[in-house]
């Protein structure tokens, strides 16, 4: 079965330094990997995706994310961090092939403070 | 791409009544959608499998008869809460997948539940 662990439940950063948020993940087989970000009382918005093409994979507002198979971790990365990338941020594996529902990692609060 | 909605996006209501969320696909057809829960500060756990033309497939410790899931058609799904209590008090998040192989989905706003 797939599954997802966040190692950190809360990171906290000062407003230019770099974030780092850590993610391992349980596959049988090469995984979906997503990362989402949801800012208080909002929706989920996609940060970026890892298919296999790439394992260095880029996502939006400066945010990057490594696919490391002999570590089994998708870590996610932002060299300097921004008072607005305050949020709770989720590590996501696909539970299957297309059309499966998606496992979510237990959350990491990532606080910015000036 | 596709846009998901959700309908309403906050409700309060009295312990004991029945309230419905709507999940709708505006751009295509979606003949699977999932229903997510998310308690407060928690993360999200999947609820059940939204499927048209067939019944919904719960995940284990969800009651059936009490989330009742109807997938009226192929950009519908809407999600009834009967006799609510104030621990269904919840986030509840639709997706939609977008059919591509990597299994990429869209996620509605969200409906924020209150039961008093």
């Amino acid at each position: 079965a797939q599954s997802v662990t966040q190692l950190d439940s809360h990171v906290s950063v000062s407003e230019g330094t770099p974030v780092l948020l850590r993610c391992n993940y349980s596959s049988s087989y090469s995984p979906s990997l997503f990362w989402y970000v949801q800012h208080p009382n909002k929706g989920l918005q996609l940060l970026l995706k890892y298919t296999s093409a790439a394992t260095l994979v880029k996502g939006i507002n400066g945010f990057e994310a490594e696919f490391k198979k002999s570590e089994t971790s998708f870590h996610l990365t932002k060299p300097s961090a921004h008072m607005s990338d305050a949020a709770e941020y989720f590590c996501v594996v696909s539970s299957g092939g297309a059309g499966t529902a998606l496992i979510f990692g237990k959350g990491t609060t990532l606080s910015v403070s000036s | 791409g596709a846009v998901v909605s959700q309908h309403p996006s906050r409700v309060i209501c009295k312990s004991g009544t029945s309230v419905k969320i709507e999940c709708r696909s505006l751009d295509f057809q979606a003949t699977t959608m999932f229903w997510y829960r998310q308690f407060p500060k928690q993360s999200l756990m999947l609820m059940a499998t939204s499927n048209e033309g067939s019944k919904a497939t719960y995940e284990q410790g969800v009651e059936k008869d009490k989330f009742l899931i109807n997938h009226a058609s192929l950009t519908l799904s809407t999600l009834t809460v009967t006799s609510a209590h104030p621990e269904d008090s919840s986030f509840y998040i639709c997706s939609v997948p977008t059919g591509g192989i990597y299994n990429e989905q869209f996620f509605g706003p969200g409906t924020r539940l209150t039961v008093l």
